[in-house]
């Protein structure tokens, strides 16, 4: 199975600030990484799919990036409707695992 | 409008069984994969199972492969999973989910979540 590490687990950050998630492949996924918002009490919210890809509908401060087996979540300023937990997932092989979250929290 | 509706959740005791089912409205059910995704209280998503739009392909995840089986009813827009010999961790609200493409399985559209609580 491919094992998705997911980094920070929790950052706090601050209205307007430039944050950055990471989430690293234990293997090649080739570009097929997608990241998802959740809310407390809410269902999982699609934000980037393959990697760079934005979901209709989501603001463009949202972006996806790659460097090899590395991915990166940026969110470029922070909105308070931003704070929630994000998380990665592979969908290159089954099971298509999910990074373990990264919470985000006002500072 | 574009929506999944879970049901079927509950609390049942250890070993009992339960079949969760999640009916889809506003797109082409039949054209598109299919997944279970579950989060227990207070921890992070679980992949859990998938199945292909025809149904003839499907995928599980190592914690409950042999223990659960997801089918779907294209004639009805439905799919299922049937969730055997539950114990305490599979506890967590389980969420179905679509595939947001024929070949690739992001998933773009999410039902509101059924909880099931496995407890004596």
């Amino acid at each position: 199975d491919i094992h998705m590490t997911q980094s920070p687990t929790s950052l706090s950050a601050s209205v307007g600030d430039r944050v950055t998630i990471t989430c690293r492949a234990s293997q090649s996924i080739s570009t097929y990484l997608n990241w998802y918002q959740q809310k407390p009490g809410k269902a999982p919210k699609l934000l980037i799919y393959t990697t760079s890809n934005l979901q209709s509908g989501v603001p463009s401060r949202f972006s996806g990036s790659a460097s090899g087996t590395d991915f990166t979540l940026t969110i470029s300023s922070l909105q308070p409707e931003d704070f929630a937990s994000y998380y990665c997932q592979q969908s290159y092989s089954s099971p298509w695992t999910f990074g373990q979250g990264t919470k985000v929290e006002i500072e | 409008e574009v929506q999944l509706l879970e049901s079927g959740g509950g609390l049942v005791q250890p070993g009992e069984s339960l079949r969760l089912s999640c009916t889809a409205s506003g797109f082409s059910f039949s054209s598109f994969g299919m997944s279970w995704v579950r989060q227990a209280p207070g921890k992070g998503l679980e992949w859990v199972s998938g199945i292909s739009g025809s149904g003839e392909t499907t995928y599980y995840g190592d914690s409950v492969k042999g223990w659960f089986t997801i089918s779907r009813d294209n004639s009805k827009n439905t799919l299922y999973l049937q969730t055997n010999i539950l114990r305490a961790e599979d506890t967590a609200v389980y969420y179905c989910a679509k595939a947001g493409s024929t070949r690739d399985w992001y998933l773009d559209l999410w039902g509101r979540g059924t909880l099931v609580t496995v407890s004596s």
